[in-house]
């Protein structure tokens, strides 16, 4: 059974930083591109970045480039998202998903940036 | 930037056909994804590369693409497919699009 569980989401004020990881089970983690996708209180999925299946190829949406880094780790089925500089307009339900044709979702973790 | 256009809501009776439009320049030529999403859950695929869907959707979900609209059909409505509905294509091969999502109410 594929799992994706996310953590890390916290309040943060703005300007600040945060770490987001998602545990990977359940299916053979460097076989796939990983992706990022957001989804604020109330409003609809926004996609935020991909990596492929090796790590050496990172995409983001303009909304996030240059304050945000996704990564991986194989060895440990885990993906992350740095998110720098933070914004109020980036609180919201932060998911990671699976593949190409993002097939399984975890729940989300959530990210709050309020003074 | 490629956009995705759905409608805010669309209403069905119960046991009748839904069908929920996802409109975008020539997204025949790009493969589309459905997701389900009930209030308090993550998304669910319920269809993908345009007209597949994953072991465990019901039959009665089905999805069809072409010239500037994809199209999610729902057939015999039920209670529990109140939702909201998401459709998605790769704008590029590095960037995702989804598009606004519509509510589903089941009358």
């Amino acid at each position: 059974e594929v799992q994706l569980v996310e953590s890390g989401g916290v309040v943060v004020q703005p300007g600040g930083s945060l770490r987001l990881s998602c545990a990977a089970s359940g299916f053979t983690f460097d076989d796939y591109t990983m992706h990022w996708v957001r989804q604020a209180p109330g409003k609809g999925l926004e996609w935020v970045s991909l990596i492929s299946w090796d790590g050496d190829s990172a995409n983001y949406a303009d909304s996030v480039k240059g304050r945000f880094t996704i990564s991986r780790d194989n060895s440990k089925n885990s993906l992350y998202l740095q998110m720098n500089s933070l914004r109020t307009e980036d609180t919201a339900l932060y998911y990671c998903v699976k593949g190409g044709d993002l097939d399984y979702w975890g729940q989300g973790t959530l990210v709050t940036v309020s003074s | 930037s490629y956009e995705l256009t759905q409608p805010l809501s669309v209403s069905v009776a119960l046991g009748q056909t839904a069908r929920v439009a996802c409109g975008g320049s020539n997204i025949g030529s790009k493969n589309v994804q459905w997701y389900q999403q009930k209030p308090g859950q993550a998304p669910v695929l319920v269809i993908y590369r345009d007209s597949n869907r994953p072991s465990a959707i019901p039959e009665r979900f089905s999805g069809s693409n072409s010239g500037n609209t994809a199209t999610l059909t729902i057939s015999r409505a039920q209670a529990g497919d109140e939702a909201d509905y998401y459709c998605q294509v790769w704008a590029s091969t590095t960037h995702v699009v989804f598009g606004g999502g519509t509510k589903l109410t089941v009358l």
